[in-house]
């Protein structure tokens, strides 16, 4: 099974949004429920930063949101800081009872 | 909060197994209706989904490791651990086990193997 694919990279300035895309196909993110988004920052393990397509964990800040339209999910990260620069994968379910990641995302703020 | 800690070798020669242990505290994994998983990620790659076992036992794979991998339940140890034969470099990375894989929450902090002679 091929990765769900991200854009290897996105940048904006302290203040900006951004949105990083994560695109499968109709036997996974089109058809899956449960798409999350997590964030890895140098060294460390991922954190979850959104799940279900658009929940947030307790604790996340409400600048992350999530969204998805027909098989592409979406994340979005409002009112950028210096702190989100960081890598972000997404993942999903698929019909054949497995679970894909994105390639990755890495986030750079200016 | 349930916490995970990965245990195992860090070296591991070609065409060998590698075995880890992922030990769960603070819940049990027995009945808990949670999905418990695997995951790698080489240096500087993204993650792998590498399976998944439920509470039952029932596991599942990904396609592309399906046929080196296994993943069992200990319960009463409250552990569950990976088995990857017939390994070679490719396999070299980070590997983290988890409780979940639609929504991956927490994570163990993750163990380097490496696949050497």
């Amino acid at each position: 099974q091929s990765a769900l694919t991200q854009p290897a990279s996105v940048s904006g300035s302290p203040g900006q949004s951004i949105t990083i895309s994560c695109t499968g196909t109709s036997s996974d993110v089109g058809s899956c429920n449960y798409v999350s988004w997590y964030q890895q920052q140098p060294g460390k393990a991922p954190k979850l930063m959104i799940y279900d397509v658009s929940n947030r964990p307790s604790g996340v800040s409400h600048r992350f949101s999530g969204s998805k339209s027909g098989n592409t999910a979406s994340l979005t990260i409002s009112g950028l800081q210096a702190e989100d620069e960081a890598d972000y994968y997404c993942n999903s379910c698929t019909v054949s009872n497995t679970i894909m990641f994105g390639g990755g995302t890495k986030l750079t703020v200016l | 909060q349930v916490q995970l800690q990965e245990s195992g070798p860090g070296l591991v020669k070609p065409s060998q197994t590698l075995s880890l242990t992922c030990t769960v505290s603070g819940g049990s994994i027995s009945n808990s209706g949670y999905y418990w998983s695997w995951i790698r990620q080489p240096a500087g790659k993204g993650l792998e989904w590498i399976g998944r076992i439920f509470d039952n036992g029932n596991t599942n794979y990904n396609p592309s490791l399906k046929s080196r991998v296994t993943i069992s339940v200990d319960t009463s140890k409250n552990q569950f651990s990976l088995e990857l034969r017939s390994v070679t470099a490719a396999d070299t990375a980070v590997y983290y086990c988890t409780r979940g894989s639609q929504t991956i929450s927490p994570w163990g902090q993750g163990t380097l193997v490496t696949v050497s002679s």
